[in-house]
């Protein structure tokens, strides 16, 4: 069966830290991989993707996110964080336009 | 930029009432979805439509339905509201390619009392 999993409910980090967001998926074929970032209030902006090719990808806003097939994993990371990097953060998986699975998200808060 | 508007940010509703909740697109993407979100659950695929008067079940479609007339429109129904469905409703888009991404709209938050 398809699912992503988020271990991190909540996170907190200082500004101006390293971020790393974990995300696992399980998938039965070469998976489509997201993040995205939804601020309160607010529908989900993309972030990253990775469908082929280089296996760490740049995204928006100084993110990337590095894609581990032995691992099974996609996580999201960032060398210095803002407070505007406050918000939920949601992996999804999917091969297709029709059918995504989003983990549970992880919570970003900052300490000024 | 793609656009997707959610007619209703907020909506405050009574058990047994009927709901409707629009959403319109204006980048003519073929497949439209409509999501639940609910803390610590993420994401959940209520229904999606992938044309015009076609409709597919998600993983949680019951007490729900929806409506696609027109390609930039994608309605959900709840035709009898109960307080379970209280939650935050998101509509999406994403175009028929090979590698679609998702396209949201900022949501409606759906109070049922």
């Amino acid at each position: 069966a398809q699912s992503v999993t988020q271990p991190d409910i909540h996170i907190t980090v200082s500004e101006g830290a390293s971020l790393e967001l974990r995300c696992n998926y399980s998938y039965g074929a070469t998976p489509y991989l997201f993040w995205y970032v939804q601020s309160p209030g607010q529908g989900l902006q993309l972030l990253l993707k990775y469908f082929s090719g280089d296996t760490l990808v740049q995204g928006i806003k100084g993110f990337e996110a590095e894609f581990k097939r032995s691992q099974s994993s996609f996580n999201l990371r960032k060398p210095s964080v803002h407070w505007s990097d406050a918000a939920e953060y949601f992996c999804a998986v999917g091969n297709n336009f029709n059918k995504f699975y989003f983990g549970s998200g992880t919570k970003l808060n900052v300490k000024p | 930029d793609v656009k997707v508007t959610q007619s209703s940010r907020y909506l405050v509703k009574r058990t047994g009432e009927k709901v409707f909740l629009e959403c319109v697109q204006d980048m003519d993407h073929e497949n439209m979805f409509w999501y639940r979100q609910d803390p610590g659950l993420g994401l959940r695929l209520i229904y999606f439509s992938y044309d015009v008067k076609m409709k597919e079940k998600g993983d949680i479609p019951e007490g729900y339905s929806v409506s696609r007339e027109k390609k930039e429109r994608f309605s959900l129904i709840l035709e009898s509201a109960s307080t379970n469905q209280t939650s935050m409703y998101l509509c999406a888009t994403a175009p028929t390619s090979a590698a679609g991404e998702l396209f949201f709209g900022e949501g409606s938050r759906l109070t049922v009392l």
